[in-house]
């Protein structure tokens, strides 16, 4: 299996923070990288896929980038509306696998 | 648009088989671009993807659950399910159906269902 190694675990940011999760792969998945962010009691919404393109409609303050075994993903200006888990997607393979997920909250 | 739909006991015996249906409304799981997963989520925890099927019936497991996993596909009834046996409290999980695109290059979960809560318990 491929392990996904994401940190940190959670974090806590003011209104306007740049916010960086990374996601680390434990072998080489080029750049087969998504991104999702879930919100309390709902299913998770891709942002991010191949590692930096920005899904349709998702607002350009979030990004990504990265590829081989490290990943990045970024908030520039964090908004109450990002309070969310997120969560890095490897489909290097066909066993697909997840980060452990990163809890963002507002201090 | 496009909807998926959780459906199935909420409630499983340990030992027991843990069964459960995804509809696919609004659209034909036929369709030759999209694999049908499921994944789960114990509470407070993080995704754990199943697995997933293609339309021709051509299916892919996680590896740790492979031995107990069944998913199967009725395209005349535009669902596809998902069978977990000899279940524990371990499996206890919010369990989605998800589509993944793969029409380009680019494969992701562009699509799931709202998600339905099982418990293993006697």
């Amino acid at each position: 299996d491929i392990q996904m190694t994401q940190s940190p675990s959670s974090l806590s940011a003011s209104v306007g923070d740049r916010v960086t999760i990374t996601c680390q792969a434990s072998q080489d998945i080029s750049n087969y990288l998504n991104w999702y962010q879930q919100k309390p009691g709902k299913a998770p919404k891709l942002l991010i896929y191949d590692a930096s393109n920005l899904e349709t409609g998702v607002p350009s303050r979030f990004s990504g980038s990265g590829s081989e075994t490290d990943f990045t993903f970024t908030i520039s200006s964090l908004q109450p509306e990002d309070i969310a888990t997120y969560y890095c997607q490897q489909y290097d393979n066909f066993a697909l696998t997840f980060g452990g997920g990163t809890k963002v909250e507002i201090k | 648009q496009v909807q998926l739909q959780e459906s199935g006991p909420g409630l499983v015996k340990p030992s027991q088989t843990l069964s459960l249906t995804c509809t696919v409304s609004g659209g034909s799981i036929s369709s030759g671009t999209y694999y049908w997963s499921w994944i789960r989520q114990p509470a407070g925890k993080g995704l754990e993807w199943i697995g997933r099927i293609y339309t021709t019936g051509s299916t892919n497991y996680n590896p740790s659950l492979k031995s107990r996993v069944t998913i199967s596909i009725d395209t005349s009834k535009n669902q596809f399910s998902l069978k977990l046996s000899s279940v524990t409290a371990a499996d206890t999980a919010v369990y989605y159906c998800a589509r993944e695109d793969v029409r380009a290059a680019s494969w992701y979960f562009d699509l799931w269902g709202r998600g339905t809560l099982v418990t293993v318990s006697s």
